[in-house]
């Protein structure tokens, strides 16, 4: 059982460039989320989804988008890399109100 | 003002010793409530709910005061394995909202 499988682990991008964090967990889970962690903040909630097909904003959603196909899968895209952007994102997929995390990416934008 | 405020730390203790800290929330209508547990440079992973009543496990002592809006854990016995950052988390209002909102972490070390 694999739960919540985050790819990559690691990311550099250059300011503008694009790119797509994968997100997977096979818990059957109806609600997904991605967070992202900064340096003495708590996890900022950026874009979360209640089943396929619906997503919404959370709370830092700006220069983020995301989609939902299928129950498994919630990637998050960078559409235009800016360093304000340098973080560690989390996926999370829960059962009730109890996050089950993924092992993070850590991207940094040059 | 922060959903969720913590004391940073960090919390310097020796093995063996009780240590013990406090969030406060600034959602009077929040439903539930958690301790994460975040080792450094990896991913939250839920420690224990908090029940109205208070609740342990093992050496673990969770509590919440609805009234005055915070909650606290309490560490004894403290081990070596127990250095980590303490994550305060609290859920939405609504009894079908999961968003959580997260504390910036209290950080606990101990030492031999």
């Amino acid at each position: 059982n694999a739960g919540v499988t985050q790819t990559p682990k690691f990311q550099v991008l250059k300011t503008g460039q694009s790119m797509t964090l994968q997100c997977a967990q096979d818990m059957n889970h109806e609600y997904m989320s991605w967070y992202r962690q900064d340096p003495g903040m708590g996890l900022r909630l950026i874009h979360y989804s209640v089943g396929a097909g619906i997503t919404d904003q959370g709370e830092v959603p700006n220069g983020y988008n995301v989609s939902r196909s299928t129950t498994e899968d919630f990637p998050l895209r960078l559409l235009s890399a800016a360093p304000s952007q340098t973080s560690v994102y989390f996926c999370a997929s829960s059962s009730g109100a109890i996050d089950t995390f993924g092992s993070g990416t850590r991207l940094t934008v040059v | 003002r922060k959903e969720v405020e913590q004391d940073p730390g960090p919390f310097n203790v020796p093995e063996g010793a009780t240590v013990a800290f406090n969030c406060t929330y600034s959602n009077s209508a929040s439903q539930s409530f958690f301790w994460y547990r975040q080792d450094c440079r990896k991913e939250p992973k839920l420690l224990m709910s908090v029940y109205s009543s208070g609740n342990e496990d093992g050496r673990f002592t969770a509590q919440l005061n609805r009234a005055s809006q915070y909650i606290s854990l309490l560490i004894r016995d403290s081990k070596l394995s127990d250095s980590a950052t303490y994550l305060c988390v609290v859920n939405g209002a609504g009894s079908n909202d999961y968003k959580l909102s997260f504390g910036a972490g209290t950080t606990v070390t101990v030492r031999a």
